[in-house]
Formats: structure tokens, C-alpha cells, sequence
């Protein structure tokens, strides 16, 4: 049973272009919302994350939207560049109860072409 | 500091053998956990730590088991690999009270 689900799994862009990364998610007990870049032999790290009570969070050329009601979240990418050509996932879990048990979508590899 | 370390970086493995996944954390971090890492599944919680002494099951738990006997160490043991067991595996930890997990490098397992 996947609770979160990601698409798409895979994407290319040209450089300048907007990459967008859907998920979708079913336990309504989920209040954290992480995305994690992972560049090939490395492990993932946090890129940006949300909680459910904003619909839109932006740190640099990174930007999450979050609909609540339908329990969909983005990542979206501006003026994507080859340096952020790697795997994206998603991620959810009950951040209030601490216990950091993430679950993660499938995964999106993006390639960004010069 | 050194974050979370992993060792080995590659490992190959007959059915049937045993090993031992290391992981460790200078951060002095409450929660540490372990995912394993399959095309087109995303990572999976295989088991979990609040803190020393303490450990708990994830998501695909079976044919895996855990002990934390120190903050800073939390290793994973396959007492009898199997193929399916095949995967990059990554440890993560955080402090208490803040989401944000950080991950090791990984172990890529092999298992013939």
C-alpha cells in the first residue's frame, strides 16, 4: 500500500525550464511535507519542506504548493539549471508525533539539458 | 562533525550469509532510523530508534534486526541474506523536537 504517491517518475527539462513534481497523499494524520534531492552515489537531503497549514512555501528557485483538500503537494522548480539534474522525492509523516517515520514517494529523476 | 557515517560503501553477499550494516552519528541525535532504497519504490522504513535502548519496526521490517546500545551507533544485521534483500541502504537520524532527518552516504548490498 503506497501511501504517497509521485509522479512523474522521470523528466526533462531544458535549462530556464519549470519542472514540476506532483504528489499525493491518503493518511490525513500527515502534517510534514519534506522533498529530498538525492544526487547519484549520495544520500538524500532536505530541499525544502511544508506544513498543511500554508498553501505555498519558496526558498530560492524552490517552491512547494500544498492543497490541502485534496491532498496533493508540488515541488516546482524555476529556472532550472543542469546542477539540479538528480532524484527528487517526497516525502510525509506525522511531525507532531516526533517520531520521524517518513514515508517517501517513488521518486522523480530529473534531467535538466544545457 | 561527520554527520552520519556508513559502512561498508559496497558489499557483496552469498544467500545465506550474515553481515552487519554500521551506522553512526557525532550529532548526538535521539532518532535514528534505517530505509532501504529500490528502483521505483522510493525508500522504505526497515526499522527505527527514539532513542538508546529503544527500537521499533517500519515499514518492511522481516529478515532484519536492530540494536542500539549507544546514541551514537545503530547497526543493522542480516542473520540470513536473501536476493530480494538486494538494495542501497541508508541510515538517517534527528534530534528530538526538529523534522529534518539527515542521511548517510549508503551501502550498496549485493546479495547472490
Amino acid at each position: 500500500q503506497q501511501q504517497v504517491k509521485q509522479s512523474p517518475q522521470s523528466l526533462i527539462v531544458q535549462k530556464g525550464g519549470i519542472p514540476i513534481i506532483n504528489c499525493a497523499y491518503e493518511n490525513t494524520a500527515f502534517d510534514y511535507f519534506p522533498w529530498y534531492q538525492q544526487f547519484p552515489g549520495k544520500g538524500p537531503a532536505l530541499l525544502i519542506a511544508i506544513r498543511p497549514d500554508v498553501s505555498e512555501k519558496k526558498e530560492g528557485r524552490f517552491t512547494i504548493s500544498f492543497n490541502k483538500s485534496a491532498k496533493q503537494f508540488s515541488l516546482h522548480i524555476m529556472d532550472s539549471q543542469p546542477g539540479d539534474s538528480a532524484t527528487y522525492f517526497c516525502a510525509a509523516t506525522r511531525g507532531s508525533g516526533n517520531t520521524g517515520k517518513l514515508i517517501f514517494g517513488q521518486g522523480t529523476t530529473l534531467q535538466v539539458k544545457p | 562533525n561527520a554527520g552520519v557515517t556508513q559502512t561498508p560503501k559496497f558489499q557483496v553477499l552469498k544467500t545465506g550469509q550474515s553481515m552487519t550494516l554500521q551506522c553512526a552519528q557525532d550529532m548526538n541525535h535521539e532518532y535514528m532510523s534505517w530505509y532501504r532504497q529500490d528502483p521505483g519504490m522510493g525508500l522504505r522504513l526497515i526499522h527505527y530508534s527514539v532513542g538508546a535502548g529503544i527500537t521499533d519496526q517500519g515499514e518492511v521490517p522481516n529478515g532484519y534486526n536492530v540494536s542500539r546500545s549507544t546514541t551514537e551507533d545503530f547497526p543493522l544485521r542480516l542473520l540470513s541474506a536473501a536476493p530480494s534483500q538486494t538494495s542501497v541502504y541508508f541510515c538517517a537520524s534527528k534530534t528530538t523536537g526538529v523534522n529534518e532527518q539527515f542521511f548517510g552516504p549508503g551501502t550498496r548490498l549485493t546479495v547472490l
